[in-house]
């Protein structure tokens, strides 16, 4: 058990367009989400946290109005990227802690943003 | 502050001899936890040890602890082709949010 998964795994957009990332926990509930970005050959940096039916908290330096973060059931998180230009083309990857477990987080397969 | 840091940035072994991995971080922890990331992919977690263990084994990964030195290590023995990936460490801080290190670069030739 503990599958999470991302859709779209990959897009390619153009600038100004909006993109929204899906995060779900295919067979565990998940009150907590958390998004991270990765740019090539680093780390992953946390973007923020998501909580289940109240507002996510950003990481200092992550704009809230263009990383819109939803998380309305205990199942699906959900990443928008908004007025995307070509400096957040990323690998953003969702994470996710099941609901009364352990400290384990839970990795989705990463989706990869370009913006032309 | 950045919680982990991993040493070697990159290794290079040949199949069947073992990696070792290290990680320092600077801030007391509860627990550090251990990943693997494929190329492209995302995060596989592999080991988590809490901050009263000091050793702890899973099938060929072994991960130490010193709190005392903040510090950690990943062995890997009798390493795979398989095992090629970029290892990371990460420390919760505030609540569960993770920090990760720069992660280890394992390149397990055969």
């Amino acid at each position: 058990g503990a599958v999470v998964s991302q859709h779209p795994s990959w897009v390619i957009c153009k600038s100004g367009t909006s993109v929204k990332i899906e995060c779900r926990s295919l067979d565990f509930q998940a009150t907590t989400m958390f998004w991270y970005r990765q740019f090539p050959k680093q780390s992953l940096m946390l973007m923020a946290t998501s909580n289940e039916g109240s507002k996510a908290t950003y990481e200092q330096g992550v704009e809230k109005d263009k990383f819109l973060i939803n998380h309305a059931s205990l199942t699906l998180s959900t990443l928008t990227v908004t007025s995307a230009h070509p400096e957040d083309s990323s690998f953003y990857i969702c994470s996710a802690l099941r609901t009364g477990g352990t400290d384990t987080q839970y990795f989705g397969p990463g989706t990869r943003l370009t913006v032309l | 502050s950045q919680q982990g840091e991993e040493d070697p940035q990159a290794l290079s072994i040949q199949e069947g001899e073992n990696a070792t991995m290290n990680c320092s971080y600077k801030t007391s922890i509860n627990n550090l936890q251990w990943y693997r990331q494929n190329s492209g992919r995302g995060l596989v977690h592999l080991i988590l040890i809490r901050s009263n263990e000091r050793e702890k084994h899973s099938g060929r990964l072994r991960v130490t602890l010193d709190t005392s030195k903040k510090s950690s290590s990943l062995l890997i023995t009798a390493s795979r082709a398989a095992d090629t990936a970029s290892y990371f460490c990460a420390g919760p801080y505030s609540g569960s949010r993770l920090t990760f290190g720069e992660g280890t670069q394992l390149t397990v030739n055969p």
